[in-house]
């Protein structure tokens, strides 16, 4: 298994104010990726990297930004986090032409 | 657009029983297609996958799929289900030749009855 984890595992904030959810990985995969899972639909792309400093939107991207600066880090910022942000929140990796992705335990986020 | 769907959001089989949970996917391309895990309170778990060699893709704890490219279709099947192998299953399908990005489906919570 890659090496993934992820901070913190659970959160409760309050609707508008800021959180940063940090991936990190020690298995070098070029790819990350930041999922959210809600009951009855499964798992949905917020945003992927591709690279460090490469990015790009996903399926559920609005009110999301990511950034990765260095290739085992990969943060998830909700700029003002809103009740429907309530999430378990997934990072996931993947290395060049295999389509693997191998996941991270979870972040468990509560806005209230 | 790719997709994929999972026939039955809960599944219920007797311990010994067969497992059969559906996938049907829908891609313009030849698919890549993926089973994953998921126990309570954890990240996710590759099964097994499809990558166009063996149609019949054998994975961990005695899973197993077969690839239907006439159906459409990525059934996951165990012969004898354990008590251990009640959790959350997910079907995903990524196009050929294009990077990273999984498409999931909605998930089949499996429980087992003793």
């Amino acid at each position: 298994d890659a090496g993934i984890t992820q901070s913190p595992r659970h959160k409760v904030t309050e609707t508008g104010t800021p959180v940063t959810l940090r991936c990190h990985q020690t298995e070098n995969h070029r790819y990350m990726y930041w999922y959210r899972q809600d009951p009855g639909h499964g798992l949905r792309l917020i945003h992927y990297s591709y690279g460090v400093k490469d990015t790009d939107k996903g399926e559920v991207s609005d009110g999301y930004s990511v950034s990765r600066s260095k290739t085992e880090d990969f943060l998830l910022t909700l700029e003002s986090a809103t009740s429907s942000q309530t999430s378990v929140y997934f990072c996931a990796t993947g290395s060049q032409g295999n389509y693997e992705q191998y996941f991270g335990p979870g972040t468990r986020l509560t806005v209230t | 657009a790719q997709s994929v769907t999972q026939l039955g959001s809960h599944v219920s089989v007797s311990e010994g029983a067969l497992v059969l949970l559906r996938c049907n996917y829908s891609s313009s391309v030849p698919p890549y297609l993926f089973w994953y895990v998921q126990y309570p309170n954890q990240g996710l778990q590759l099964l097994l996958k499809y990558t166009s060699a063996a149609t019949l893709v054998k994975g961990i704890n005695g899973f197993e799929a077969e690839f239907k490219k006439s159906e459409t279709s990525f059934h996951l099947t165990k012969p004898s289900a354990h008590m251990s192998d009640a959790a959350e299953y997910f079907c995903a399908v990524i196009n050929r030749g294009s990077q990273g990005n999984l498409i999931f489906g909605k998930g089949t919570k499996l429980s087992v009855k003793p």
